[in-house]
């Protein structure tokens, strides 16, 4: 069992429509993530980090975390073509907190 | 605004090669790592380093790789004799704080070197 799943997509959008992606994650351990944005060939940029249940808003975007199900979402509203690109969700693992665990990420296309 | 730096951007060895990647994390950041990404695959922890010495590595970190931070701002990946199967984009990341399940730890990531094995 991957320990964070994703599903890969393409989660195809209209201009200014809401996205929604998630991430599911195997680890009970797992405490804290990372919403993470790459463009094709280039490094992650991070987008969010939350740790508590519920949501967490900065923007246009919104994290929702339910330890319960262990599931992580992101939400993009009013999304923009400049959002197309992978979404990598990441739990923080490791015994010093220290390792990110990579889902393989989701493929987002927003149409203009 | 400071910035994660890796050399070459892309590196391109024989089968068998030594090769060395080079990081330059940013400057007031005390934990490093390195992680890599298959193309087309997720992205996978290598190995982090803190006060000289590594503090986890995974299964992939074998005997063929080493870490090195040779001086105080350097910090390099070394691959001993390169396989076809370590052909990837190698990312170095660095972070200014301890970590901690449920701390914020941003680890900013440098642009990456594509290693492709002949």
């Amino acid at each position: 069992q991957k320990e964070v799943e994703q599903n890969s997509g393409p989660l195809s959008v209209p201009e200014g429509a809401i996205a929604s992606l998630n991430c599911t994650y195997s680890d009970r351990g797992s405490q804290s993530f990372f919403w993470y944005r790459q463009y094709s060939g280039k490094s992650p940029e991070l987008i969010m980090f939350i740790y508590s249940n519920g949501d967490k808003e900065d923007g246009r975007f919104t994290a929702q975390l339910n330890k319960a199900s262990q599931y992580v979402s992101l939400l993009i509203r009013d999304s923009q073509p400049s959002d197309s690109a992978t979404y990598l969700c990441a739990a923080v693992r490791g015994e010093y907190g220290n390792k990110l665990v990579f889902g393989a990420g989701t493929i987002l296309r927003v149409k203009s | 605004e400071p910035e994660v730096t890796q050399t070459p951007s892309h590196q391109v060895t024989q089968m068998g090669q030594e090769v060395i990647l080079r990081c330059v994390p940013i400057s007031n950041h005390l934990y490093f790592y390195w992680y890599r990404q298959i193309l087309g695959q997720k992205v996978e922890f290598l190995v982090s380093f803190y006060n000289n010495e590594i503090s986890e590595k995974s299964e992939i970190f074998d005997d063929q790789f080493s870490v090195e931070r040779p001086d105080g701002s350097n910090f390099t990946l070394k691959i001993r004799s390169t396989k076809l199967e370590d052909s990837a984009m190698y990312f170095c990341a660095s972070s200014d704080l301890a970590g901690g399940l449920s701390s914020y730890n941003e680890q900013f990531f440098g642009p990456g070197t594509r290693l492709t094995v002949l």
